[in-house]
């Protein structure tokens, strides 16, 4: 089945750093991402959604600035947190979808910012 | 996207069915009933979806009523690894977003 491969599965970084996360479909060309954060005892909330070839569309409330998101491939979907804090400290997760039946996510990145 | 409501727990023993309630009352005729699970620390994983037919695969069934305003996910012989959160998602078209409520926690004991 379609797999989607989320690169690094944990980072710490000190405050003020930046962090880049990738996403890859690995089986399948995926022309939409989307990225999803999530606090500790919290539901999954949508931050973005990229799309190849074009800019990201971020959901209200979500800087734009500050989550870099880069969608140069069908393959490829990055977001980099820029001049992390700590209460950018999340679970990050991304998802593409192959069309039908469902969406398939990436296992997750867990950042935490020191 | 139509709004749903889920309770917010449930348990359910081992080698029993677990019947997931959700309500969503405001669902247009063109919006799908989706539902996924997200274990633990993991990310969330796809479970089955549905129209207005009642659907069924190798992990579970869904049950749509008549009105469409509500559904049950149904696995039929819940086990320990079954323990998760349980969203009932309902959208439009292939690649539209997903949006995340809050869940059901299922809690299945041995």
């Amino acid at each position: 089945g379609a797999v989607v491969s989320q690169h690094p599965s944990w980072v710490i970084c000190k405050s003020g750093t930046s962090v880049k996360i990738e996403c890859r479909s690995l089986d399948f060309q995926a022309t939409t991402m989307f990225w999803y954060r999530q606090f500790p005892k919290q539901s999954l909330m949508l931050m973005a959604t990229s799309n190849e070839g074009s800019k990201a569309t971020y959901e209200q409330g979500v800087e734009k600035d500050k989550f870099l998101i880069n969608h140069a491939s069908l393959t490829l979907s990055t977001l980099t947190v820029t001049s992390a804090h700590p209460e950018d400290s999340s679970f990050y997760i991304c998802s593409a979808s192959l069309g039908s039946p469902g969406y398939t996510f990436g296992s997750g990145t867990r950042l935490t910012v020191v | 996207d139509a709004k749903t409501t889920q309770p917010p727990s449930m348990d359910c023993a081992e080698g029993r069915a677990a019947n997931l309630p959700c309500n969503h009352s405001t669902i247009s005729g063109n919006e799908y009933v989706y539902w996924y699970r997200q274990i633990h620390s993991q990310g969330p994983q796809y479970i089955i979806h549905g129209l207005k037919n009642n659907e069924t695969n190798e992990m579970a069934s869904l049950i749509i009523t008549e009105d469409r305003k509500s559904s049950t996910l149904i696995l039929p012989h819940a086990t320990l690894r079954d323990t998760a959160v349980y969203y009932c998602i309902v959208k439009t078209g292939a690649n539209s977003k997903l949006t995340f409520g809050k869940g059901i926690t299922l809690s299945v004991r041995p």
